[in-house]
């Protein structure tokens, strides 16, 4: 059972934004930088977002990440049918001494 | 280009053990951190263990922890998840993944393999 808490699934069409939240407390998202994960079941999971708001490099900035307290959003505009994925948010736990991941978000494009 | 390949996984009866392996390229492997992290069928990715560059720091989730142990060679590029006493919940794709610094605590995964299967069934 995960300690962060997403939206089982989002869905909007094609050129428009979904927003992922995670909720956490302050042993986890409270006091630990959060990242941001793309998931298509069958391949290596994807590094899309770290220190709350930073891009890897080749990571377009259609993706955004923000925190305020102990929850996070993930923004994606311009939706794309290749963004259809799973979305997992992931922070260190200072309580459980644990990275801890999100139950995960499935973004449908319409 | 960094590249993570597992091997290890298969079928293993209840009560079984397995070794999982990870070989690394594209980095220099001493100075970064590696974990392991799965997914079970139809579930969310669930961080299993992790261990520094220079393997003086070992961390495992509750939910492994006595039956597990992370090890790396850095001389062969390599992690290791030994995985012993298998029970059907631990049936799941198993993930090598790159920390993004030398150290676990609070550091994400910047690449990660392709997962290697465990099935535990008799």
């Amino acid at each position: 059972q995960s300690v962060l808490t997403q939206a089982p699934s989002v869905s909007a069409a094609p050129g428009q934004k979904v927003t992922i939240s995670c909720s956490g407390s302050n042993s986890n998202i409270g006091n630990n930088f959060v990242s941001w994960y793309e998931h298509l079941p069958g391949t290596a999971p994807k590094f899309l977002i770290y220190d709350d708001n930073k891009r890897p490099s080749g990571i377009p900035d259609r993706f955004s990440g923000s925190k305020s307290g102990t929850s996070a959003t993930l923004g994606i505009t311009g939706l794309q049918t290749g963004d259809e994925a799973d979305y997992y948010c992931g922070t260190w736990d200072s309580s459980l001494s644990a990275y801890v991941f999100g139950t995960g978000t499935r973004v449908t494009v319409l | 280009e960094v590249q993570l390949l597992e091997s290890g996984g298969g079928l293993v009866q209840p009560g079984g053990s397995l070794r999982l392996s990870c070989a690394a390229s594209g980095f220099t492997f001493t100075n970064y951190a590696m974990s392991w992290v799965r997914q079970a069928p139809g579930k969310g990715l669930e961080w299993v263990s992790g261990i520094s560059g220079g393997s003086d720091a070992t961390y495992y989730a509750d939910s492994m922890k006595g039956r597990v142990t992370i090890s790396r060679d850095n001389s062969k590029n390599t992690v290791y998840l030994q995985v012993n006493s298998l029970r059907a919940a631990d049936t799941a794709v198993y993930f090598c993944a790159k920390n993004r610094a030398i150290v676990v605590p609070g550091v994400p995964f910047d690449y990660w393999g392709q997962g290697t299967l465990v099935t535990v069934s008799s």
